[in-house]
């Protein structure tokens, strides 16, 4: 069964520093999203990407998060600086983009520790 | 803003028992509304999803119920098994899918 793949799976950084993560939707959907999720929360979105356009990035901290799917596959998305609160789990989803009722799939996720 | 809320934060059932698990939520222009099951230390997994045009919908196992007039939402879950155990989320959405918003989850746990 086709799955979203994510990496790393755990990353420990300190504040100021720059982290990346990784994501590989499942093969030929064209919605990616990217969502922040706090512990003991419900996942929030943080960008929606069509192909390679971003959709819906109106909740992404822009002054230090960005986010980029060049080839409208894989994407990345970038932190700099981390902060203390950047600390959560970052899922990445994907969709075949098409039709109603479009099922998000998500994967493992990337548990991030900022110190 | 609009939000997605879960009664209960925590449901302990027995092995074999049937779970209730419910949902509230405020938009009354949600049309979609999915149900996740998230492991610890993993990313959420489908479970089943309904349309605003149905009240019922079911799958192996699980049923969601919709009723619109007091926006409630509640997944079903027969003959629960420790497998089972995991945060249950509730999301909705406008236009089919797109952007959801996610509640912040019941903990299900099976007692043997």
């Amino acid at each position: 069964e086709a799955e979203v793949a994510q990496s790393p799976r755990y990353k420990i950084t300190e504040k100021s520093q720059a982290v990346a993560f990784w994501c590989d939707p499942i093969s030929g959907h064209a919605t990616l999203y990217w969502y922040r999720q706090i512990l003991g929360q419900g996942p929030e979105l943080l960008v929606q990407f069509q192909d390679e356009s971003v959709v819906d990035d109106s909740q992404l901290p822009k002054d230090r998060f960005s986010a980029e799917r060049l080839k409208g596959v894989d994407s990345t998305l970038k932190i700099q600086p981390a902060e203390l609160g950047d600390s959560a789990m970052y899922l990445c989803a994907s969709s075949s983009g098409q039709g109603w009722a479009d099922t998000q799939y998500f994967g493992p996720g990337t548990r991030l520790t900022v110190l | 803003g609009e939000s997605v809320g879960l009664h209960l934060p925590t449901l302990s059932v027995q092995e074999g028992d049937n779970s209730i698990i419910n949902c509230a939520y405020s938009n009354s222009a949600s049309d979609y509304f999915i149900w996740y099951k998230q492991e610890s230390g993993k990313g959420p997994q489908f479970i089943i999803d309904i349309r605003s045009n149905m009240d019922k919908r079911q799958g192996q196992r699980v049923t969601v119920l919709l009723n619109k007039t007091v926006k409630h939402l509640s997944l079903q879950i027969a003959a629960t098994q420790p497998g089972d155990s995991a945060v249950y989320f509730c999301a909705e959405s406008t236009g089919g899918g797109n952007k959801l918003t996610f509640g912040t989850g019941t903990q299900l746990k099976v007692e043997l």
